[in-house]
């Protein structure tokens, strides 16, 4: 059981705009910013969104991030065959003193 | 171009340790800004942090707690890598482990190492 929480799997047509949620708890995304990774298969989690809403260099402004209270969420705007992969959130847990993320996200291309 | 290289063996028995290590190329290990750490993800438990090293003045170790009494993240100054050991490794430890960059988030990863444990 991971400790951050999200939908096991989301869809869209191209072109559409999907969201994803993350809900962590205070000691996570409630006091730490959160993080999104894309992995495509057989891949490592490649860096998507960090603290809460910055992009790295690269990463096209289809992908967004947003963060309230406990919750983070990541947002994907015209929606390309691409983009089907799996999406975890990650967030520093200060009471565990470590990293924590989410069971990860399917997102289908329909 | 930072790049983290993985290498080690991809089979591991039951009740042996199990050896990795990650080489890190265009940054350094003694980095007073970065955290070297070890993650593994499996089908059963997800993405599951293991620990990081890391130095600020000194070293530092800090372990998950699911694994603490069977973990070691080394440093090697010398070579600029840092290193996974896991003793006692059962088959839940079968997994794909990854090494990564913190700078503030994990912003770096290792391409991963599949790792089974079996007879």
């Amino acid at each position: 059981q991971s400790v951050l929480t999200q939908p096991p799997s989301a869809s869209g047509t191209p072109g559409q705009r999907v969201t994803i949620s993350c809900s962590g708890s205070r000691s996570n995304t409630g006091s730490n910013t959160a993080n999104w990774y894309q992995q495509l298969p057989g891949t490592a989690p490649k860096l998507l969104i960090y603290d809460n809403n910055q992009r790295p260099s690269g990463v096209p402004d289809r992908f967004s991030g947003s963060k309230s209270g406990t919750s983070a969420s990541l947002a994907i705007s015209g929606l390309q065959s691409e983009d089907e992969a799996d999406y975890y959130c990650a967030s520093w847990d200060g009471s565990l003193n470590g990293w924590v993320f989410g069971g990860g996200t399917k997102l289908t291309v329909l | 171009q930072v790049q983290l290289q993985q290498s080690g063996p991809g089979l591991v028995k039951p009740s042996q340790t199990l050896s990795l290590t990650c080489a890190i190329s265009g940054d350094s290990v003694s980095s007073n800004s970065a955290a070297w750490n070890w993650i593994r993800q499996s089908p059963s438990r997800g993405l599951e942090w293991l620990g990081r090293t890391y130095y600020r003045s000194k070293w530092y170790n800090e372990y998950a707690a699911s694994v603490k009494s069977r973990i070691t993240i080394n440093p090697d100054t010398s070579k600029n890598q840092f290193s996974l050991q896991l003793n006692s490794v059962t088959p839940e430890d079968t997994a794909v482990y990854y090494c990564a960059r913190t700078k503030g988030f994990l912003d770096l990863w290792g391409r991963g190492t599949p790792v089974t444990v079996s007879s």
